[in-house]
Formats: C-alpha cells, structure tokens, sequence
C-alpha cells in the first residue's frame, strides 16, 4: 500500500538524449508527487513536484507526467547533459512524509 | 541562510557504542525529518518530529533508535548499541509549518559499524 516502485534501476544515455524515469504508486492518499536528485556524498535535493490534479509540470528541461487512473507518472529530462548524471528518486507524499522509489541511476555520456 | 546542517558527516562506530546524530533545520522550519538510505536503497522514513513532540515514528526500529527535537538545539538522532546493519546514510530534512512541499535536506551522516 504505501509503496512507490520505480524503473529502471539504472540507465545510460548520450548526450542531448531523453531519459524517461517511471513510478508507479498505490496509495491513493498520497497528494503530493516530487523527484529528487542526488549526486554521491549528497543530500537529495528537490528537482520538481507535482500535485495530482495536474497531469503534466515543466521546469526548464525537467517535465514530470502524471496518470492518476493509472498511478503512475514519470520524469522526462529533456536535451541532457552529462552534468545531469546522478541517481533520481521519485516519491509519494501523504501526512507529513514522504515514501520513496528505490532510485535511478542515470549516466549521460558525453 | 544556512540550509539544514548536519554533523558529523562521517561517523564510525564499534559494535555496541552509541551514535548521536545532529540536524539543525533551516532558519523558519519548525518540523523535521529523519530518513535512513541504505546503500542501493532510497530513502526509508524514520521519524517525524516538532519541537519538543514526535509526531510519526511509525519508521523507528521499536529498539535501540530514538530521536529529540528540543525546545533549543538540534535535533538528535539516537541509536543505542550499534551493529553492523545500521551502517547507513541518516538524511534529516526540516520543513516550514506548511509540511513537506518544502522539504530540504541536509548533506546527511554516514555512520559506519565496524
């Protein structure tokens, strides 16, 4: 009930490419959607939310899309760039807390 | 504006001694957090507090974990008698009164039991 699965595990892009993150929840409580991102020796830092009654937010190359029939929505980083390369965390937010994906590893190749 | 510190940033045990954690949130968060990553893992809740109340610790290990925010202070994170599988990453984040759309994390404390 409170989990968030998300997919893939890891992935690998060139340069200019458009990785697409997946997650898929099953608490219908949860109210708030966000992606996180970390670089090693890091805190996560919040990269972009999304409340769901809306099904689709972009900041700068960051879009997130979301299917609340479906309860799943996704990070799409648009033109990436080898910068962009750390591990991404999608996660569910209801009552004060937040549960988190088990995180995507992304490289971006120069 | 200070972000949310964290100390130590690395922390090394024995088995059995204790580990004390410390979190200050950002100036104006009232509420913090306390996540546990595991390596290969995201981030698991541990415990939510306010100052000087725990409001969910429905993630805290039932022993040898316990956790304070204080009237003054940072907040403590505690695990009493370590072992070896708490060797971990402890992430605390703060939050304004507003809850966890503005949640910002520290750079966290890597506790290793050797």
């Amino acid at each position: 009930q409170q989990q968030v699965k998300q997919s893939p595990q890891s992935l690998i892009v060139q340069k200019g490419g458009i990785p697409i993150i997946n997650c898929a929840y099953e608490n219908t409580a949860f109210d708030y959607f966000p992606w996180y991102q970390q670089f090693p020796g890091k805190g996560p830092a919040l990269l972009i939310a999304i409340r769901p009654d809306v099904s689709e937010k972009k900041e700068g190359r960051f879009t997130i899309s979301f299917n609340k029939s479906a309860k799943q929505f996704s990070l799409h980083i648009m033109d990436s760039q080898p910068g962009d390369s750390a591990t991404y965390f999608c996660a569910g937010g209801a009552t004060n807390k937040l549960i988190f994906g088990t995180g995507t590893l992304l490289a971006v190749q120069p | 504006n200070a972000g949310v510190m964290q100390n130590p940033r690395h922390l090394v045990r024995r088995r059995g001694q204790e580990a004390r954690l410390r979190c200050s949130p950002m100036k104006g968060h009232s509420h913090v957090y306390w996540y546990r990553q595991l390596p290969e893992e995201g981030l698991k809740f541990m415990v939510y507090l306010q100052k000087e109340n725990i409001i969910d610790e429905s993630g805290m290990p039932k022993e040898r974990f316990s956790a304070e925010f204080p009237k003054e202070g940072p907040s403590i994170l505690r695990i009493q008698q370590v072992v070896r599988g708490d060797s971990a990453a402890y992430f605390c984040a703060s939050s304004p009164p507003e809850g966890y759309y503005g949640y910002t994390f520290g750079s966290g404390t890597r506790l290793t039991v050797v």
